[in-house]
């Protein structure tokens, strides 16, 4: 069982380039959610969805976009790559049934330079 | 609008001293409140779970927290810290009936030999 995979683990960006991170998950779960974790300032939450086809805005959704096609799958797109993005992104996944605890992917390290 | 602190960047603590992480939380309606924890280089590792009922709940590795919904706190803490423990550990809280889950900067733990 894969659990919530994210490609790729490290990139890095010359600022203005735009690029996509993956995330999948195999566990049927209808929310899932991508943060970024900077130093000091723990994990952010970027978007959100609660299911195929419905997104939200988090606390810092500014030069990020995302769409749900599928409940596997939930990508990030960064628009215009700034050094301001310069983070670890990490997806989550769970269960939308009660209140199940968020199952994370190993992070994405993205450098913009 | 929900929001996590926790107070302290770091915690020190002898191995076999008792330890304790402080958080405290706001949130509309009933919260639901979690603690995470994350080795270097890797995803966040789900801990324990608050949702109603026992205000002392138990988890994985020696590990408990004491919901106090008057202080509006959720204090992890362990009878016998581990140099195994040390970490970065996150509380996070979600809004009853809603979907998303801050978390807060996260305390470091160290557990020194």
């Amino acid at each position: 069982n894969a659990g919530v995979t994210q490609t790729p683990k490290f990139q890095v960006l010359k600022t203005g380039q735009s690029m996509t991170l993956q995330c999948a998950q195999d566990m049927n779960h209808e929310y899932m959610s991508w943060y970024r974790q900077d130093p000091g300032m723990g994990l952010r939450l970027i978007h959100y969805s609660v299911g195929a086809g419905i997104t939200d805005q988090g606390e810092v959704p500014n030069g990020y976009n995302v769409s749900r096609s599928t409940t596997e799958d939930f990508p990030l797109r960064l628009l215009s790559a700034a050094p301001s993005q310069t983070s670890v992104y990490f997806c989550a996944s769970s269960s939308a049934e009660g209140a199940t605890e968020a199952f994370f992917g190993q992070g994405t390290r993205l450098t913009v330079v | 609008a929900q929001s996590v602190a926790q107070p302290e960047d770091q915690v020190n603590v002898a191995e076999g001293n008792p330890l304790t992480v402080k958080c405290t939380y706001s949130v509309s309606g009933n919260p639901y409140l979690f603690w995470y924890v994350q080795y270097p280089n890797r995803g966040l590792q789900f801990l324990l779970k608050y949702i109603t009922g026992d205000n002392l709940v138990k988890g994985s590795y020696g590990f408990e927290a004491e919901f106090n919904k008057s202080q509006t706190s959720f204090h992890l803490k362990k009878p016998s810290a581990l140099v195994s423990d040390s970490a970065l550990y996150f509380c996070a809280v979600r809004g009853g009936g809603g979907f998303k889950t801050i978390f807060g900067a996260g305390t470091r733990l160290f557990v020194k030999a």
